[in-house]
């Protein structure tokens, strides 16, 4: 059972650097979306995307880049990395946007900028 | 004020007790409540719903109080393996699952 899988796990990059943070999942989920957890903050949503082809930003998106070519992938992109992105970064997702579908989270990137 | 209010912890509590958790929410108008459990350097995995009437899952009770605007958490006979942080999640209906997430009560189970 695959579930959510992102990689890389960890990751430490220099200020101006890009990188793209990889999601996939194989339980055809349409629903898919990215977040970010900093120490003494909930879970802030990034991007996300209802289905291929189809993305919209979220809280916090400034600095980063998503796209869905496919149902599976779901890939965010740093621009020019900052030392404010230090973060841990969950993808995730959902059968669909129903209000009390849960969400199916990976085991998260670990990512330091410095 | 922020949308979903939760008190970080960290409950000490020995093995067997009884631990409640409370968690504020501020748009009147939120559709949906989740509790999430987050252990150390984890995913959250979902651990339960929580509906309108209240809901028993094992040990575990959730309720939801739309008037006062809180949702609450109930762990009955603790185990050690309990100790995580508890996320409170909101859904505040504004399209897609927009979730508005706590930032966690810790719960520390010890022997």
């Amino acid at each position: 059972n695959a579930g959510v899988t992102q990689t890389p796990k960890f990751q430490v990059l220099k200020t101006g650097q890009s990188m793209t943070l990889q999601c996939a999942q194989d339980m055809n989920h349409e629903y898919m979306s990215w977040y970010r957890q900093d120490p003494g903050m909930g879970l802030r949503l990034i991007h996300y995307s209802v289905g291929a082809g189809i993305t919209d930003q979220g809280e916090v998106p400034n600095g980063y880049n998503v796209s869905r070519s496919t149902t599976e992938d779901f890939p965010l992109r740093l621009l020019s990395a900052a030392p404010s992105q230090t973060s841990v970064y969950f993808c995730a997702s959902s059968y669909s946007q129903g209000p009390m579908e849960p969400q199916h989270f990976g085991d998260g990137t670990r990512l330091s900028i410095l | 004020r922020k949308e979903v209010e939760q008190d970080p912890g960290p409950f000490n509590v020995p093995e067997g007790a009884t631990v409640a958790f409370n968690c504020t929410y501020s748009n009147s108008a939120s559709q949906s409540f989740f509790w999430y459990r987050q252990d150390c350097r984890k995913e959250p995995k979902l651990l339960m719903s929580v509906y309108s009437s209240g809901n028993e899952d094992g040990r575990f009770t959730a309720q939801l109080n739309r008037a006062s605007q809180y949702i609450s958490l109930l762990i009955r006979d603790s185990k050690l393996s309990d100790s995580a942080t508890y996320l409170c999640v909101v859904n505040p209906g504004t399209g897609f699952q927009k979730l508005v997430f706590g930032t966690g009560t810790r719960l520390l189970v010890s022997p």
